[in-house]
């Protein structure tokens, strides 16, 4: 079956780094996305990975491994605006459809 | 236009009643999807359009929910007979096909059904 997995939520500092891991399971891979989403806004994109390893875009790094399932976020230097909920999605390869997690609320603290 | 436009942004309708929900997706996105979002939840697919393919209405939870595209641009999200737990917000987003990524979402609906 289909089954994504996100922490419901995480606090950190501001300027300090956090990482926000996804795990999934789905009949046929193509492409993990990483969305950001404040309270009350539209789900803005932040990522996209479709091939292992990291991808860097400027504080924000996205890294995937596909034999593990497994995806995290990286935000570097923390600031009070990232607070938000952040969001894993895969993309089914077979109806290119995104099956989204629940969501990991980000909470920073001066 | 520029972003994906929802209106209303707002809805509190009655126990019963029909309500429609209109998405303008960007212009030439070929692709619409509509979703449904509840507190603390992921977000819920419900229907997918792309260009002229008959749509997919896999996601929708009951014959009380339709949905229709006309002329590949502006799609109307019905509800009839609105029940309490139709109460969540309603977002939709329109995708270019040619790219690999690309969903841009809408700011949503919010339904409150009372």
């Amino acid at each position: 079956g289909q089954n994504i997995d996100q922490p419901t939520e995480m606090t950190a500092t501001e300027g300090a780094i956090v990482q926000i891991n996804c795990t999934y399971q789905t009949s046929g891979f193509n492409g993990l996305f990483w969305y950001q989403q404040h309270a009350g806004e539209a789900p803005t994109f932040l990522s996209y990975n479709v091939l292992d390893g990291l991808e860097e875009k400027g504080r924000f790094s996205s890294f995937l491994s596909r034999s593990k399932g497994y995806s995290y976020l990286l935000l570097k230097e923390l600031q009070m605006k990232d607070s938000a909920s952040y969001l894993c999605a895969v993309r089914e390869r077979s109806n290119y459809q995104l099956i989204w997690g629940a969501g990991t609320k980000l909470i920073i603290k001066p | 236009g520029a972003g994906v436009s929802q209106s209303p942004s707002n809805k509190v309708t009655e126990k019963g009643k029909d309500v429609e929900l209109r998405c303008d997706p960007i212009s030439g996105h070929t692709a619409l999807y509509w979703y449904r979002q509840s507190l603390g939840q992921g977000l819920e697919f419900l229907i997918y359009f792309q260009g002229n393919s008959a749509p997919d209405k896999s996601g929708l939870p009951s014959d009380r929910f339709s949905a229709e595209r006309t002329g590949g641009s502006v799609s109307t999200l019905t509800i009839q007979r609105t029940q309490q737990e139709d109460s969540a917000v309603y977002l939709c987003a329109s995708r270019n096909r040619d790219t690999d990524y690309g969903y841009t979402f809408g700011s949503g609906t919010r339904l409150t059904v009372v």
